[in-house]
């Protein structure tokens, strides 16, 4: 099974600044075939069921802002706000598509500052 | 827009049976994985394993498989989780969600239900 590792745990920004949260996979979560990363990331606000941000590693959802964005390859990944809005005050999940089970890192707090 | 449908919150005690549900509107819903994720009080997200509603082909995560069933009613467009002998330490909110499909490829969740909250009472 991939397990995925985030960091840090929690994480305060103060407003506008920029707050990168890291993802790291056991196994590489690229298919040779399509070259694609099969990573996700998600936004979850107290209350609220989780909501897909990105996917493909760096695929912005529609209708997400695009202060959030996605990067890395292969075991590897990077989830960054490029200008922290109170708004974003949430708990952030990566997860792995690429073999079952489907797993998901343990989650970042992002808090502001 | 992709509804999942969930049934309300339940409280129930050790050693009872469960079965909670989760239907799908407004999308071909035989025709993707639904999913179930765990989500204990003040924890992160666990995947539980996913259902094919047309076949009801399953896959289970190694950690659930054998504590919980996932089953489907595609005439009804719902799929669901059940217990036979709930423990506390099932207390917890149980999402839904639909993986999307590329080319016959599993996807990441691109539809999530409200959830339903389980509390089991010693």
């Amino acid at each position: 099974d991939i397990v995925m590792t985030q960091s840090p745990d929690s994480l305060a920004v103060s407003l506008g600044e920029r707050a990168t949260i890291y993802c790291k996979s056991s196994q590489s979560v690229v298919y040779s075939s399509n070259n694609k990363n099969y990573l996700a990331w998600y936004q979850q606000k107290p209350g609220q069921p989780p909501k897909l941000l990105i996917y493909w590693a760096s695929t912005r959802e529609s209708g997400v802002p695009d202060r959030f964005s996605g990067s890395g390859s292969g075991t590897d990944f990077t989830f960054t706000i490029s200008s922290l809005q109170a708004e974003d005050v949430a708990v952030y999940y990566c997860q792995q598509y690429y073999s079952s089970p489907y797993s998901f890192g343990q989650g970042t707090k992002l808090e502001i500052k | 827009e992709v509804q999942l449908l969930q049934s309300g919150a339940e409280v129930k005690k050790s050693g009872e049976s469960l079965k909670i549900s989760c239907k799908g509107t407004r999308h071909n819903f035989t025709n993707y994985w639904i999913g179930w994720v765990r989500q204990m009080p003040g924890k992160g997200l666990e995947w539980m394993g996913i259902i094919y509603p047309d076949d009801s082909e399953t896959r289970y995560s190694p950690s659930f498989q054998g504590q919980v069933t996932i089953s489907a009613d595609k005439s009804i467009s719902a799929v669901f989780l059940q217990w036979s002998s709930l423990k506390a330490s099932d207390t917890a909110m149980y999402y839904c969600a639909r993986h999307g499909i590329v080319a016959g490829t599993i996807t990441h969740f691109d539809a999530w239900g409200l959830g339903t909250l389980v509390s089991v009472s010693s």
